[in-house]
């Protein structure tokens, strides 16, 4: 049973800071992952996706991933108060990603 | 470009009684999902779909089923509804899986009282 874990949070952090999210996931197999924001009451929106180790930029959004420690990782400079959410990590189930199993999110409060 | 369309928005359930949560799609995507979440938690899969007359179980499918009859239509049927069943559900597709997003409808919000 693949499983996807994140700390829940809250995280804090003020205006203007770097916000850093942190996903493990435990099937060494994975080769795709995701990065989804969820407002409160909202569906989730995908935000980044990455399959390479190394970085992804995207704005100030950058990801990283470390297949050999098994850890996937969201990078939020310059956090907005509009940045506040909960994020929540996906990885497809196996290998032929039929499906995707989500980490329970981190939530995520930038102070003004 | 409608997406993901999900009906009703809100619905309130007594104990024992039957529904069908509606998922409509319109970008012709094989791939087809039902998640359920609890107040604070991630997404639980109820059940997922790979094509028009294929479903399969997830990780939490007791109480519910479902049929895909066609490429755009999921439904997701609740026998004999339960206080354990209320949660936020959302129904998503997806082109790929393994390589692409899966895209979420707005979300039924389901009251068992």
């Amino acid at each position: 049973q693949k499983e996807v874990e994140q700390n829940s949070g809250p995280l804090s952090v003020p205006e203007g800071a770097i916000a850093s999210l942190n996903c493990t996931y435990s099937d060494r197999g994975s080769q795709s992952f995701f990065w989804y924001r969820q407002y409160s009451g909202k569906s989730p929106e995908l935000i980044m996706s990455i399959y390479s180790n190394g970085d992804k930029e995207d704005g100030r959004f950058t990801a990283q991933l470390n297949k050999a420690s098994q850890y996937v990782s969201l990078l939020i400079r310059d956090s907005q108060p509009s940045d506040s959410a909960t994020y929540l990590c996906a990885v497809p189930r196996d290998n032929y990603g039929q499906n995707f199993v989500f980490g329970p999110g981190t939530r995520l409060s930038v102070l003004p | 470009n409608a997406g993901v369309t999900q009906t009703p928005k809100f619905r309130i359930l007594k104990i024992g009684q039957s529904m069908t949560l509606q998922c409509t799609q319109d970008m012709n995507h094989n791939y087809m999902y039902w998640y359920r979440q609890d107040p604070g938690m991630g997404l639980k899969l109820i059940y997922y779909s790979v094509g028009a007359g294929i479903t399969d179980k997830g990780e939490v499918p007791n109480g519910y089923n479902v049929s895909r009859s066609t490429t755009e239509d999921f439904p997701l049927r609740l026998e004999l509804a339960a206080p354990s069943q209320t949660s936020v559900y959302f129904c998503a597709s997806s082109y790929s899986p393994h390589s692409t997003e899966a895209f979420f409808g707005q979300g039924t919000r389901l009251t068992v009282v």
